[in-house]
């Protein structure tokens, strides 16, 4: 079955550090979605990507957030100064139709953690 | 704004019990419904989906059905296996946007 990959699994980082998380979503996938759990609380929307540009973003995903597609198969997400509270699990997600009536497939998540 | 709230963990079940992992929502309008579940050390799954009122949602035993009147979405099962031991998240969706908001997830843990 196919699947969204994610690289690194886990990542440790100074503070005020740039990182970048990487996806590979699923190559026949259109639409292209980040998302964050900080421990013990919910999962969160930061991003949703479409025809090279970002259609979609939440509160949290501020300037210090960006997003990539910068070849045919790897989609990134960079925090360029990364704070304390930027620690969490991030998960990417791909879906063909850019609907959540169908529900996307989700990579296994990025443990971030900002020391 | 939209909202789904979970039952707290963590839950503890023995194998072959009965499962009820409840779930409600705040939403406008009509919103999809999902499950999500995450086993150890892999990423979330789609679970079960409903996207209508009414509608019951199902997979790999596992059940749940929307209820409009009580903005619910109840997960359960009837005979739980240690391999389903993992994380349940309750999520909604509206419209063409299609951004999950999600519970707080639910651990459950099936002991032999």
């Amino acid at each position: 079955e196919p699947e969204v990959t994610q690289t690194p699994s886990h990542q440790v980082t100074q503070m005020g550090q740039e990182v970048i998380l990487r996806c590979v979503p699923i190559s026949n996938h259109l639409y292209f979605y980040w998302y964050r759990q900080i421990l013990g609380q919910k999962v969160e929307f930061l991003v949703s990507f479409y025809n090279n540009e970002i259609s979609e973003k939440s509160e949290i995903f501020d300037d210090q957030f960006s997003v990539e597609r910068p070849d045919g198969s790897n989609f990134t997400l960079k925090i360029r100064s990364t704070k304390l509270e930027d620690s969490a699990m991030y998960f990417c997600a791909s879906s063909e139709m850019g609907q959540g009536m169908e529900g996307y497939t989700f990579g296994s998540g990025t443990r971030l953690t900002v020391v | 704004g939209d909202s789904v709230t979970q039952m707290e963990g963590p839950v503890t079940l023995s194998e072959e019990a009965f499962l009820t992992i409840n779930c409600t929502y705040t939403a406008t309008g009509y919103p999809s419904l999902f499950w999500y579940v995450q086993y150890p050390g892999e990423g979330l799954q789609l679970l079960l989906k409903a996207t209508k009122a009414d509608d019951k949602g199902s997979n790999k035993g596992f059940e749940a059905t929307y209820r409009k009147e009580t903005t619910s979405f109840h997960l359960e099962k009837g005979s739980v296996q240690v391999s389903d031991s993992a994380v349940y998240f309750c999520a909604l969706s509206r419209g063409s946007q299609g951004n999950l908001i999600f519970g707080k997830g639910t651990k459950l843990s099936v002991k032999p």
